[in-house]
C-alpha cells in the first residue's frame, strides 16, 4: 500500500518568490493536513481539508494557502517567501480520526 | 489556547533502564496520539488513544491516556539504542473538529550502549 507522497522532497527559492508544494494521499483518505515544523515552533499546524474544504486552519499569515482535489490530492502554497518560512513542510492524510495520522516524508523548504 | 507540554525535552539513558515521558494538555479531549521522529525522517505513528484509561503496548513501548489529568504517559521498558529518536505526543482538541492536531515539544531520547 502506497504511503503518502510528498514532492519535492528539497527545495531552495529566493525571498519574494512563491512556492507550491504537493500531496498525494493514501488512497481511500479523504482528509489531508499540513503542518510545518522548524526546531524553534516545533510541529504547527497548517491547515486540513476534507473533500476539497477547509475545515480547520491554523495560525499562519494568509500568505499560506492550500486546496484539495477531487481525487484527495492537495497542494499548498506560500508566496512572497520569507527567510523565516525556511522548513519542513510535513502533508498527513487519514481515513478516521480513530486510526491518526500517517505522515509523508516531507518537503524541506530553504528560503535564501 | 491548547498548550501541550512534554517532559523530560531531553533524555539520555542507558539500555536496559526504564523511563518514562509525560504528556500534559491544557484542554479537554479524548483523543491522543504518539509519534516518532528519527532525525532528517518523518513521523512515524506509534499508538492512538482513544479514551480515559486507554493502554497501549508495543515491544518496549507502553502508552496510557488519564484525560481527567489530562495526562498522557510513553513508558520505556528495557530501553535499547534502537528506541532513540524523538517521541511527539499530539492532542487533537474537541473544539477544533476531528483531524487539527496540536503537538507537544517532543522528547528527544538518546540510548546509550
Amino acid at each position: 500500500k502506497a504511503g503518502v507522497t510528498q514532492t519535492p522532497r528539497y527545495l531552495i527559492k529566493t525571498r519574494g518568490q512563491q512556492v507550491t508544494l504537493s500531496c498525494s494521499p493514501i488512497s481511500g483518505h479523504r482528509s489531508v493536513s499540513w503542518y510545518q515544523q522548524t526546531p524553534g515552533q516545533g510541529l504547527q499546524f497548517l491547515f486540513e481539508y476534507f473533500s476539497e474544504t477547509q475545515r480547520n486552519k491554523g495560525n499562519f499569515p494568509g500568505r499560506f494557502s492550500g486546496r484539495q482535489f477531487s481525487n484527495s490530492r492537495s497542494e499548498m502554497n506560500v508566496s512572497t517567501l520569507e527567510l523565516g518560512d525556511s522548513a519542513l513542510y510535513l502533508c498527513a492524510s487519514s481515513s478516521s480520526p480513530y486510526y491518526g495520522y500517517t505522515f509523508g516524508s516531507g518537503t524541506r523548504l530553504t528560503v535564501v | 489556547e491548547l498548550k501541550v507540554e512534554q517532559n523530560p525535552l531531553f533524555l539520555s539513558m542507558q539500555e536496559g533502564k526504564n523511563y518514562t515521558i509525560y504528556c500534559n494538555y491544557s484542554t479537554t479531549s479524548d483523543r491522543l496520539y504518539w509519534y516518532r521522529q528519527d532525525p532528517g525522517k518523518s513521523l512515524e505513528s506509534l499508538f492512538v488513544l482513544l479514551s480515559n484509561g486507554a493502554v497501549k503496548q508495543e515491544g518496549r513501548l507502553m502508552a496510557s491516556l488519564d484525560t481527567k489529568a489530562r495526562l498522557s504517559t510513553l513508558h520505556i521498558t528495557a530501553a535499547v539504542h534502537d528506541l532513540s529518536a524523538t517521541y511527539f505526543c499530539a492532542v487533537a482538541p474537541e473544539a477544533s473538529g476531528t483531524y487539527k492536531y496540536i503537538f507537544g515539544t517532543g522528547t528527544r531520547l538518546k540510548v546509550l550502549a
